[in-house]
């Protein structure tokens, strides 16, 4: 799986977006980009994945550039409980197990 | 909602013991994960079943074994508790993108 690379810690205003940066320079053609969040003391919570299209649900929105070499998650309205450490994952199709980084601290401020 | 379900949430065990870590899920999901978290290194890979009685070793299996006789029940086995089996151990199943659980925090004194 294609290594990633975000910056550790973040901060961003409540009300504001929060665009959460992340690099994968090797990516190969048939991995996909995952974001998971992971809140102090509970486990990891999905958010959105893809593959080349920008993608958008209610938590959250993905944007991956057209060489598919860097993607940015984007929280359009941060809030206090949006707090937490953000992982970006690259992940070959059909493999089952993730490999997790160290991800990124966002600090939501009031 | 997906729900997957660990037994217990903070487990404090005797080094030598025999620990049992339950994990079940409440979909008909046949990937299933058991993770720790340790400061500094992130989630690593212990074992992960994707089908009853079928396991495969991850990345840091010493030291573990685990058992899937139903499809809804993963479970972790620490054969005989070491101080450096403390940690957070998290289950996660997986179907289009993985859910966790809330993790069990282990201490082995």
């Amino acid at each position: 799986d294609a290594k990633t690379t975000q910056p550790p810690s973040m901060d961003c205003a409540e009300g504001r977006a929060a665009n959460l940066p992340c690099n994968h320079s090797t990516i190969s053609g048939n991995e996909y980009v995952y974001w998971y969040r992971q809140i102090h003391s509970q486990g990891p919570q999905y958010i959105i994945h893809g593959l080349k299209n920008n993608e958008t649900n209610e938590m959250a929105s993905l944007i991956i550039t057209e060489d598919r070499k860097s993607s940015t998650l984007i929280l359009p309205h941060a809030t206090l409980r949006d707090t937490a450490v953000y992982y970006c994952i690259v992940q070959k199709t059909g493999r089952r197990a993730l490999t997790f980084g160290s991800g990124t601290r966002l600090q939501v401020q009031p | 909602d997906v729900k997957v379900t660990q037994s217990s949430r903070y487990l404090v065990k005797r080094t030598g013991e025999k620990v049992f870590l339950e994990c079940v899920q409440d979909m008909d999901h046949e990937n299933m994960f058991w993770y720790r978290q340790d400061p500094g290194l992130g989630l690593r890979l212990i074992y992960f079943s994707y089908d009853v009685k079928m396991k495969e070793k991850g990345d840091i299996p010493e030291g573990y074994s685990v058992s899937r006789e139903k499809k809804e029940r993963f479970s972790l086995i620490l054969e005989s508790a070491s101080t450096n089996q403390t940690s957070m151990y998290l289950c996660a199943t997986l179907e289009n993108g993985y859910t966790f659980g809330s993790g069990t925090r282990l201490t082995v004194v």
